[in-house]
């Protein structure tokens, strides 16, 4: 069974421009969700998306935003980069039903600005 | 403060030891616990997954929670080297926003 694919697996970018992450869940699972993983804050919630609709937000500024496909497939979207945003970015999917929140990880897209 | 908190390390331990791992947590209303092991320059890695308070053994692993005193704990027997890695803990309360501790970092000598 394939696992959470995300790509591209490594970005650099320069600062204010705009970046687009991608995350293919694992078939099946019908949440998708997104982390941000620095060595100053640790792993931190963005989002998370289930049906196409966004059900939970992190605290994270509006330039942080994604969405999701009907086929489950997820996008991450980072608007005006900020050396600050240099980080790795993870995704991880979990089976829809019930409060069950099993979830498993993508080896992540690691973005560089500079 | 953070709502969960975890020891930094490193923690060097030598091959076969037993290792004990342990996150603290703030917010009662957290009822998922998970552990994951996470190899330098790779995702996350799901390695147990408990619902409330009580143990969950698998293989070598034994995970406890305790929701009385807000304590969670991984126990590794038989450690090997290929071990060697970052354990995080996380949490949830259901709406799959994982709060995760910031990592143990453990190294097993061979």
């Amino acid at each position: 069974k394939a696992g959470v694919t995300q790509t591209p697996r490594y970005l650099i970018k320069t600062r204010g421009q705009q970046v687009t992450l991608s995350c293919s869940p694992i078939s099946g699972h019908r949440s998708v969700s997104w982390y941000q993983q620095t060595p100053g804050q640790g792993l931190q919630f963005l989002f998370e998306y289930f049906s196409e609709t966004q059900r939970n937000k992190g605290n994270f500024p509006g330039r942080f935003s994604g969405r999701q496909f009907s086929n489950s497939r997820s996008e991450m979207n980072v608007s005006t980069l900020e050396l600050g945003d240099s980080a790795l970015y993870l995704c991880a999917s979990s089976l829809p039903g019930g409060p069950n929140t099993e979830a498993f990880f993508g080896q992540g897209t690691r973005l560089t600005v500079v | 403060q953070k709502e969960v908190e975890q020891d930094p390390g490193p923690l060097s331990v030598p091959e076969g030891a037993i290792v004990s791992l342990n996150c603290t947590y703030s917010n009662s209303a957290f009822q998922y616990f998970m552990w994951y092991r996470q190899y330098s320059r790779k995702g996350p890695e799901l390695l147990m997954y408990t619902y409330s308070s009580g143990n969950k053994e698998d293989g070598r692993f034994t995970a406890q929670v305790d929701k009385s005193s807000k304590y969670i704990s991984l126990f590794i027997r038989d450690s090997q080297p290929s071990d060697s890695a970052t354990y995080l803990c996380a949490t949830d309360t259901g709406r799959r926003a994982l709060t995760f501790g910031s990592g143990t970092r453990l190294q097993v000598q061979p």
